[in-house]
């Protein structure tokens, strides 16, 4: 069973610039989540999908993050314009119902901000 | 105060040795207990959860849940060189949207000496 697949894996921007990360879930995953992860921290929730419906997107800076899901499949995370806070790493997640004890994490994007 | 402690570490020991990491936590809504171990440059993969007081053996590991006390527990006998990772605990409960929201711990990186 292949994973949850996540490009790029690394990135490096300057403060002001946008930048977006993708995600493809496991096939016939309904659910899909986006983390931040500071170093030093642990994954934060920043939206849910379920299927192509937004569950939570309760701590999603919107003024500056947004993300869509089309189809219901792939996802893309988008950050406009970038902060130097926004140095993290950006993990998708994946579960067939909407237990987190089902779901599969990507390997993440690192994103630095200059 | 955070409603998840979790001592950040570093923590190192001797191959064989019995590891014991902890965590606290102050919200009494959470319902599932959970504990991810997360190699470097990895995303989080779910080693157990449990939802109720008591322990739960699963092969070297056990994780132990003392609701009274608000402290979890995860215990790693005959540590590997492969252990060595980070650990986070996480707790989850139903939010106001309907959907179980993870709150993980900062993590505690574990080095396993050969």
């Amino acid at each position: 069973e292949a994973g949850v697949a996540q490009s790029p894996r690394y990135k490096i921007i300057e403060k002001r610039q946008s930048v977006a990360f993708w995600c493809n879930p496991i096939s016939g995953h309904a659910t899909l989540y986006w983390y931040q992860q500071i170093l030093g921290q642990g994954p934060k929730l920043l939206i849910q999908f379920q299927n192509n419906g937004v569950v939570d997107d309760s701590q999603l800076p919107k003024d500056r993050f947004s993300a869509e899901r089309l189809k219901g499949v792939d996802s893309t995370l988008k950050i406009q314009p970038a902060k130097l806070e926004d140095s993290a790493v950006y993990l998708c997640a994946s579960s067939f119902g909407l237990s987190n004890t089902e779901a599969f994490f990507g390997q993440g994007t690192r994103l630095t901000v200059v | 105060q955070k409603e998840v402690e979790q001592d950040p570490g570093p923590l190192s020991v001797p191959e064989g040795a019995i590891v014991s990491l902890n965590c606290t936590y102050s919200n009494s809504a959470f319902q599932y207990f959970m504990w991810y171990r997360q190699y470097s440059r990895k995303g989080p993969e779910l080693l157990m959860y449990t939802y109720s007081s008591g322990n739960k053996e699963d092969g070297r590991f056990t994780a132990q849940v003392d609701k009274s006390s608000k402290y979890i527990s995860l215990f790693i006998r005959d540590s590997q060189p492969s252990d060595s990772a980070t650990y986070l605990c996480a707790m989850s409960v139903i939010s106001n949207f309907g959907n179980e929201k993870l709150t993980f711990g900062t993590g505690t990186r574990l080095t396993i000496i050969p």
